[in-house]
């Protein structure tokens, strides 16, 4: 049982680039979440899915595009990266089930530098 | 806009002393508070969470102390060890929310041997 997985684990692109980074689980979640971290600013959701084929916009969800193809899957692109795009991205799931108390379990992260 | 205030942004204590972290909400729909625990280089994971109908959570040497009234919940650490050195988040979501939530800016616990 692998949990939540990242790949790549560490990317370096030039602005203008685009890039999917994939984020996979076998816990048979229904939620997905993408997040950002950033020093001095915590964890920020960039977008969501609450099920196979649906996503939602987060808190910064500009310059990032998503997909939900297979429930074990969620995508992140980046259509043309910006220097402001460097961070550590994390990836997490949850059961799905209502009531909003769920745990989240995190991916490793991916470690994105825009030069 | 920052739903979640967390303080200290670092906190050095000594091995066998408690660490203390804060947060407060804004807002009041908010009935569920967790706290994660990240490790360097690694994804955060649940540490303890506490829902608004109890002041205090205890799991071993944690303790979440909640304070409803003044919208703020704390992390207690008891005889913190070396191995509890790393970034503390707190968090908040209300019910329904499809789960969304909302981290503090992180602490940096560094307990010296």
């Amino acid at each position: 049982n692998a949990g939540v997985t990242q790949t790549p684990k560490f990317r370096v692109l030039k602005t203008g680039q685009s890039m999917t980074l994939l984020c996979a689980q076998d816990m048979n979640h229904e939620y997905m979440y993408w997040y950002r971290q950033d020093p001095g600013m915590g964890l920020r959701l960039i977008h969501y899915s609450v099920g196979e084929g649906t996503t939602a916009k987060g808190e910064v969800p500009d310059g990032y595009n998503v997909s939900r193809l297979k429930k074990q899957n969620f995508l992140l692109g980046l259509e043309s990266a910006a220097p402001s795009q460097t961070s550590v991205y994390f990836c997490a799931s949850s059961l799905g089930l209502a009531g909003g108390s769920e745990t989240q379990y995190f991916g490793p992260g991916t470690r994105l530098l825009v030069l | 806009q920052q739903q979640v205030k967390q303080s200290p942004q670092s906190l050095i204590v000594q091995k066998g002393g408690i660490s203390i972290i804060n947060c407060a909400y804004e807002n009041t729909a908010f009935d569920y508070f967790p706290w994660y625990q990240q490790f360097p280089g690694k994804g955060p994971a649940l540490l303890i969470a506490i829902r608004p109908d109890v002041s205090e959570k205890k799991e071993g040497r944690f303790t979440i102390s909640f304070n409803k009234s003044a919208k703020q919940f704390s992390l207690h650490i008891m005889d913190s060890q070396p191995g509890d050195s790393a970034t503390y988040f707190c968090a908040a979501n209300r019910s329904g929310a499809t789960n969304k939530l909302i981290f503090g800016t992180g602490t940096l616990l560094a307990v010296q041997p």
